[in-house]
């Protein structure tokens, strides 16, 4: 198994600019987890979907984080503009739903905003 | 507000001796505490967890406690060992929340030779 695949793995832009991560989660799963871990906060969670459909954004920090999963096997984090407050490594994680089920995570993006 | 905290972000332990990574919370509602493992350039990886009908739960080297009078919980490494050099993060899941986990900011443990 492939595994939760993230891209790009790293990402550096200028502020202003739109970033687009994208990420495709382990076949099968139907929960899949944006976060976003920083050193102050640890791993955040932003958003995430149950079935497509977001469940719970109320982690998402402004109206310039957006997310969208248009079917079971993509999902991406878009941030437009972007700001240099928004460089951190970003996960995505995806699980089988409900329960207690394990969390796979991606490797992550790390994302640069000069 | 953090619900799941870990106030060590660092701890430094002997090859061969015990680790001990603490965890607190918060939030009353949680029941479900699990402990991720993470290394460099790499995604967090689930390493044991436990119910909160339990009070320990063990896999091999790696043990964890949960003490719900405190609201805390704290993993045991025994014997540590080099390759168990990582950043290690707690988080925790009530069943009101499905499987929507509340994660610490992470102790990096660095075992020495």
């Amino acid at each position: 198994d492939a595994g939760v695949i993230q891209s790009p793995r790293h990402e550096v832009t200028e502020m202003g600019q739109e970033v687009t991560l994208r990420c495709k989660p382990i076949s099968g799963h139907n929960s899949l987890f944006w976060y976003r871990q920083t050193m102050m906060r640890g791993l955040e969670l932003l958003i995430y979907f149950n079935n497509n459909v977001p469940i719970d954004d109320s982690g998402m920090p402004e109206d310039r984080f957006s997310a969208k999963m248009p079917n079971a096997s993509f999902s991406t984090l878009k941030i437009q503009p972007s700001e240099p407050r928004d460089s951190a490594v970003y996960f995505c994680a995806s699980s089988l739903e409900g329960g207690y089920n394990e969390q796979f995570f991606g490797p992550g993006t790390r994302l640069t905003v000069l | 507000d953090q619900q799941v905290k870990q106030n060590s972000p660092s701890l430094s332990v002997q090859e061969g001796r015990i680790s001990i990574l603490n965890c607190d919370y918060t939030n009353s509602m949680f029941d479900y505490f699990l402990w991720y493992k993470k290394y460099p350039a790499e995604g967090p990886t689930f390493l044991i967890s436990i119910s909160s009908i339990k009070d320990k739960n063990e896999d091999g080297r790696f043990t964890v406690f949960l003490n719900k009078s405190a609201k805390h919980l704290s993993l045991h490494i025994v014997p540590s060992q080099p390759g168990d050099s990582a950043v290690y993060f707690c988080a925790a899941s009530a069943v009101s929340g499905a499987n929507n986990l509340f994660f610490g900011t992470g102790t990096r443990l660095t075992v020495i030779p």
